[in-house]
Protein backbone atom coordinates (compact mmCIF):
# COMPACT_ATOMS: atom_id res chain seq x y z
CA UNK A 1 0.00 0.00 0.00
CA UNK A 2 0.98 3.47 -1.19
CA UNK A 3 2.05 5.21 2.01
CA UNK A 4 -0.17 8.68 0.16
CA UNK A 5 -2.59 7.72 -2.04
CA UNK A 6 -4.83 10.37 -4.28
CA UNK A 7 -7.39 9.89 -7.16
CA UNK A 8 -5.12 10.44 -10.59
CA UNK A 9 -8.49 11.81 -11.88
CA UNK A 10 -8.48 13.55 -13.94
CA UNK A 11 -11.37 15.94 -13.19
CA UNK A 12 -12.90 17.84 -15.55
CA UNK A 13 -15.26 20.75 -14.32
CA UNK A 14 -16.30 23.85 -15.88
CA UNK A 15 -15.49 27.11 -15.22
CA UNK A 16 -17.45 28.22 -11.72
CA UNK A 17 -18.01 24.61 -10.76
CA UNK A 18 -17.34 22.82 -6.74
CA UNK A 19 -14.70 20.19 -7.21
CA UNK A 20 -13.49 17.96 -4.32
CA UNK A 21 -10.02 15.98 -4.33
CA UNK A 22 -9.36 13.77 -1.63
CA UNK A 23 -6.25 11.85 0.06
CA UNK A 24 -5.75 9.11 2.57
CA UNK A 25 -2.05 8.12 4.47
CA UNK A 26 -1.00 4.70 6.01
CA UNK A 27 1.18 6.65 8.82
CA UNK A 28 -1.08 7.21 11.94
CA UNK A 29 2.27 9.48 12.93
CA UNK A 30 2.32 11.84 10.21
CA UNK A 31 2.54 15.30 11.58
CA UNK A 32 1.73 17.67 9.07
CA UNK A 33 -0.22 17.81 5.85
CA UNK A 34 -0.29 19.68 2.90
CA UNK A 35 -1.58 20.62 -0.61
CA UNK A 36 0.84 21.41 -3.33
CA UNK A 37 0.01 22.35 -7.07
CA UNK A 38 2.21 20.95 -10.18
CA UNK A 39 1.39 22.97 -13.14
CA UNK A 40 2.51 21.28 -16.33
CA UNK A 41 6.95 21.00 -16.64
CA UNK A 42 7.07 23.14 -13.38
CA UNK A 43 8.03 22.09 -10.00
CA UNK A 44 5.69 21.64 -7.28
CA UNK A 45 4.68 24.75 -5.31
CA UNK A 46 2.76 24.90 -1.62
CA UNK A 47 -0.80 25.82 -1.98
CA UNK A 48 -1.26 25.65 1.53
CA UNK A 49 -0.90 23.69 4.75
CA UNK A 50 -3.39 21.59 6.43
CA UNK A 51 -4.76 22.39 9.95
CA UNK A 52 -6.67 20.30 12.36
CA UNK A 53 -9.57 22.48 12.55
CA UNK A 54 -9.56 23.25 9.02
CA UNK A 55 -8.56 25.74 7.22
CA UNK A 56 -9.34 28.30 4.18
CA UNK A 57 -7.84 30.10 1.29
CA UNK A 58 -9.74 32.12 -0.50
CA UNK A 59 -11.52 29.61 -2.67
CA UNK A 60 -9.88 26.84 -1.24
CA UNK A 61 -10.89 25.18 1.83
CA UNK A 62 -8.89 21.63 3.49
CA UNK A 63 -9.90 19.53 6.06
CA UNK A 64 -7.65 17.15 7.84
CA UNK A 65 -9.39 14.34 9.31
CA UNK A 66 -6.88 11.71 11.96
CA UNK A 67 -8.94 9.20 12.77
CA UNK A 68 -9.69 8.26 9.29
CA UNK A 69 -6.58 9.65 7.89
CA UNK A 70 -7.80 11.65 5.31
CA UNK A 71 -7.22 14.83 3.59
CA UNK A 72 -9.63 16.74 1.47
CA UNK A 73 -9.27 19.83 -0.75
CA UNK A 74 -12.69 21.83 -1.85
CA UNK A 75 -11.72 24.39 -4.94
CA UNK A 76 -15.25 26.75 -5.20
CA UNK A 77 -15.48 28.57 -8.20
CA UNK A 78 -13.60 26.99 -9.97
CA UNK A 79 -11.04 29.09 -12.89
CA UNK A 80 -9.50 28.07 -16.06
CA UNK A 81 -6.11 28.64 -13.86
CA UNK A 82 -6.91 26.24 -11.74
CA UNK A 83 -6.47 23.54 -14.20
CA UNK A 84 -3.04 21.56 -12.93
CA UNK A 85 -2.22 18.48 -10.66
CA UNK A 86 -2.79 18.99 -7.27
CA UNK A 87 -0.07 16.87 -4.68
CA UNK A 88 -1.16 15.52 -1.13
CA UNK A 89 1.49 15.93 0.77
CA UNK A 90 2.93 14.15 4.36
CA UNK A 91 5.58 15.09 6.26
CA UNK A 92 6.18 11.32 8.67
CA UNK A 93 7.22 11.35 12.14
CA UNK A 94 8.59 8.25 13.20
CA UNK A 95 11.96 7.38 12.97
CA UNK A 96 12.33 10.91 10.82
CA UNK A 97 10.37 13.27 9.23
CA UNK A 98 10.09 12.25 5.67
CA UNK A 99 8.07 14.13 3.54
CA UNK A 100 6.23 11.90 1.20
CA UNK A 101 3.83 13.15 -1.90
CA UNK A 102 0.87 11.62 -3.75
CA UNK A 103 0.90 11.06 -7.36
CA UNK A 104 -1.08 13.96 -7.80
CA UNK A 105 -5.05 14.60 -8.88
CA UNK A 106 -5.37 16.35 -12.67
CA UNK A 107 -7.99 19.24 -12.59
CA UNK A 108 -8.86 20.45 -15.82
CA UNK A 109 -11.33 23.31 -15.78
CA UNK A 110 -13.19 23.81 -19.16
CA UNK A 111 -14.88 27.60 -20.09
CA UNK B 1 20.26 31.74 -2.68
CA UNK B 2 17.12 33.54 -2.77
CA UNK B 3 15.21 29.94 -4.41
CA UNK B 4 16.91 26.56 -4.93
CA UNK B 5 18.97 25.97 -7.98
CA UNK B 6 19.68 22.81 -9.83
CA UNK B 7 22.26 22.03 -12.18
CA UNK B 8 22.15 21.29 -15.11
CA UNK B 9 18.80 21.77 -16.19
CA UNK B 10 19.36 19.22 -18.85
CA UNK B 11 21.44 16.76 -19.21
CA UNK B 12 22.09 14.03 -22.22
CA UNK B 13 24.03 10.90 -21.34
CA UNK B 14 24.69 7.44 -22.35
CA UNK B 15 23.77 4.11 -20.93
CA UNK B 16 26.87 3.01 -18.86
CA UNK B 17 28.03 6.44 -17.67
CA UNK B 18 28.14 8.30 -14.54
CA UNK B 19 26.14 11.68 -13.81
CA UNK B 20 26.42 14.54 -11.10
CA UNK B 21 23.41 16.51 -10.20
CA UNK B 22 23.76 19.52 -7.98
CA UNK B 23 21.39 21.43 -5.94
CA UNK B 24 21.78 24.41 -4.02
CA UNK B 25 19.51 24.93 -1.42
CA UNK B 26 18.10 28.10 0.07
CA UNK B 27 20.46 30.10 2.37
CA UNK B 28 19.80 28.58 6.14
CA UNK B 29 17.78 26.07 5.15
CA UNK B 30 18.60 22.50 6.92
CA UNK B 31 17.01 20.30 5.35
CA UNK B 32 17.42 19.40 1.60
CA UNK B 33 15.49 16.75 -0.27
CA UNK B 34 15.57 14.66 -3.64
CA UNK B 35 13.15 13.19 -5.44
CA UNK B 36 12.64 11.71 -8.87
CA UNK B 37 9.61 12.30 -11.16
CA UNK B 38 9.32 10.11 -14.44
CA UNK B 39 6.95 11.52 -17.33
CA UNK B 40 3.50 11.67 -15.77
CA UNK B 41 3.67 9.90 -12.67
CA UNK B 42 4.58 11.47 -9.06
CA UNK B 43 7.32 12.41 -6.88
CA UNK B 44 9.80 9.70 -6.14
CA UNK B 45 10.88 10.08 -2.26
CA UNK B 46 15.27 9.54 -2.77
CA UNK B 47 16.67 11.12 0.02
CA UNK B 48 16.84 13.38 2.39
CA UNK B 49 19.21 15.24 4.29
CA UNK B 50 18.51 16.98 7.85
CA UNK B 51 21.35 19.20 9.69
CA UNK B 52 24.55 17.13 10.83
CA UNK B 53 22.24 13.86 11.40
CA UNK B 54 22.32 10.85 9.08
CA UNK B 55 20.81 10.96 5.87
CA UNK B 56 17.98 8.95 4.97
CA UNK B 57 18.23 6.64 2.26
CA UNK B 58 15.48 4.58 2.47
CA UNK B 59 14.24 5.96 -1.05
CA UNK B 60 17.51 5.33 -3.33
CA UNK B 61 16.24 2.63 -5.56
CA UNK B 62 19.87 1.23 -5.92
CA UNK B 63 23.11 1.26 -4.80
CA UNK B 64 24.07 2.74 -8.09
CA UNK B 65 22.59 6.29 -6.91
CA UNK B 66 23.98 7.98 -3.79
CA UNK B 67 23.60 11.80 -2.51
CA UNK B 68 26.15 13.98 -0.26
CA UNK B 69 25.75 17.01 1.20
CA UNK B 70 28.77 19.27 2.05
CA UNK B 71 28.96 21.71 4.78
CA UNK B 72 25.05 21.21 5.53
CA UNK B 73 24.28 23.60 2.11
CA UNK B 74 25.18 22.20 -1.20
CA UNK B 75 24.30 18.93 -2.04
CA UNK B 76 25.17 16.49 -5.29
CA UNK B 77 23.05 13.29 -6.69
CA UNK B 78 25.56 11.00 -8.36
CA UNK B 79 24.03 8.12 -10.53
CA UNK B 80 26.52 5.68 -11.48
CA UNK B 81 26.39 3.49 -14.37
CA UNK B 82 22.86 5.16 -16.13
CA UNK B 83 20.48 2.67 -17.48
CA UNK B 84 17.67 3.90 -19.63
CA UNK B 85 15.35 3.67 -17.11
CA UNK B 86 16.97 6.55 -14.54
CA UNK B 87 15.63 9.51 -17.20
CA UNK B 88 13.36 11.48 -15.00
CA UNK B 89 13.52 14.99 -13.67
CA UNK B 90 15.49 14.81 -10.49
CA UNK B 91 14.09 17.39 -8.27
CA UNK B 92 15.91 19.45 -4.94
CA UNK B 93 13.80 20.92 -2.47
CA UNK B 94 14.85 22.59 1.01
CA UNK B 95 13.18 23.79 4.10
CA UNK B 96 14.21 25.49 6.63
CA UNK B 97 13.97 22.85 9.14
CA UNK B 98 12.09 19.19 9.13
CA UNK B 99 9.65 17.82 11.57
CA UNK B 100 7.68 20.60 13.28
CA UNK B 101 4.02 19.27 13.72
CA UNK B 102 2.17 22.41 11.81
CA UNK B 103 4.68 24.85 11.16
CA UNK B 104 5.43 26.29 8.17
CA UNK B 105 9.24 25.82 9.03
CA UNK B 106 9.49 21.80 7.29
CA UNK B 107 7.20 23.76 3.89
CA UNK B 108 8.81 22.47 0.91
CA UNK B 109 10.60 24.67 -1.66
CA UNK B 110 11.54 23.08 -4.63
CA UNK B 111 14.23 23.80 -7.48
CA UNK B 112 13.17 23.29 -11.39
CA UNK B 113 15.13 20.37 -11.39
CA UNK B 114 17.33 18.44 -13.73
CA UNK B 115 15.82 16.90 -16.30
CA UNK B 116 18.28 13.59 -17.42
CA UNK B 117 18.12 11.50 -20.45
CA UNK B 118 19.49 8.11 -20.32
CA UNK B 119 19.96 6.95 -24.06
Amino acid sequence: RKEVEQDPGPFNVPEGATVAFNCTYSNSASQSFFWYRQDCRKEPKLLMSVYSSGNEDGRFTAQLNRASQYISLLIRDSKLSDSATYLCVVNSGTGGFKTIFGAGTRLFVKA
Amino acid sequence: GAGVSQSPSNKVTEKGKDVELRCDPISGHTALYWYRQSLGQGLEFLIYFQGNSAPDKSGLPSDRFSAERTGGSVSTLTIQRTQQEDSAVYLCASSLLAGQAFSGANVLTFGAGSRLTVL
